[in-house]
């Protein structure tokens, strides 16, 4: 089992639908977890910040973090054209800064 | 802002050559790394470094070396190119510190190995 699954789509919705994505993980030591955006030839960059279980919302971003499940999502709301883009979950043991797991990332497009 | 930026964008390079990337980043972060990002594969850690002179290997180090000279700057080094080689690689940096710091990546360079 790898130790970040996620499902690479690609995802195509029409522009306002809500959208959610996922990952799953193996290792329980995971407690920092990270969602990442990237654009068509650009690098990552940092989107969503939760440490442990619960909820985060910032905008029509909301992150949420099932540490029970090892399960892990991210819901843009009212999708906008500008959030297509492939989106990238990380998480690490000891916080953002240190190594970093990905999962392989998921391609996001909202249709006008 | 964090700026960290990558001396090429593209870069086509013959099996056998030496290959030099590199990165710099402006604000004055202790870590960096170097990721290569491959479809279906995502991105996978190759080397990183805490401080100056300073490496350690990631999951995928083999057919690479890195240098860090001074802090700004971590250097990837591909000591033969082969085709496997061909990828996107993406350097990222990041403060020492508490768990709320986290990686900026700068922009990628594509590299063809013909």
């Amino acid at each position: 089992q790898k130790e970040v699954e996620q499902d690479p789509g690609p995802l195509s919705v029409p522009e306002g639908a809500i959208v959610s994505l996922n990952c799953t993980y193996s290792n329980s030591a995971f407690q920092y977890f990270m969602w990442y955006r990237q654009y068509s030839r650009k690098g990552p960059e940092l989107l969503m910040y939760t440490y442990s279980s619960g909820n985060k919302e910032d905008g029509r971003f909301t992150a949420q973090v099932d540490k029970s499940s090892k399960y892990i999502s991210l819901f843009i709301r009212d999708s906008q054209p500008s959030d297509s883009a492939t989106y990238l979950c990380a998480m690490s043991p000891q916080g953002g800064s240190e190594k970093l797991v990905f999962g392989k990332g998921t391609k996001l497009t909202v249709n006008p | 802002d964090v700026k960290v930026t990558q001396s090429s964008r593209y870069l086509v390079k013959r099996t056998g050559e030496k290959v030099f990337l590199e990165c710099v980043q402006d604000m004055d972060h202790e870590n960096m790394f170097w990721y290569r990002q491959d479809p279906g594969l995502g991105l996978r850690l190759i080397y990183f470094s805490y401080d100056v002179k300073m490496k350690e290997k990631g999951d995928i180090p083999e057919g690479y070396s890195v240098s860090r000279e001074k802090k700004e700057r971590f250097s990837l080094i591909l000591e033969s190119a082969s085709t496997n080689q061909t990828s996107m690689y993406l350097c990222a940096s990041s403060r020492w510190g508490g768990p709320q710091e986290t990686q900026y990546f700068g922009p990628g360079t594509r590299l063809l190995v013909l």
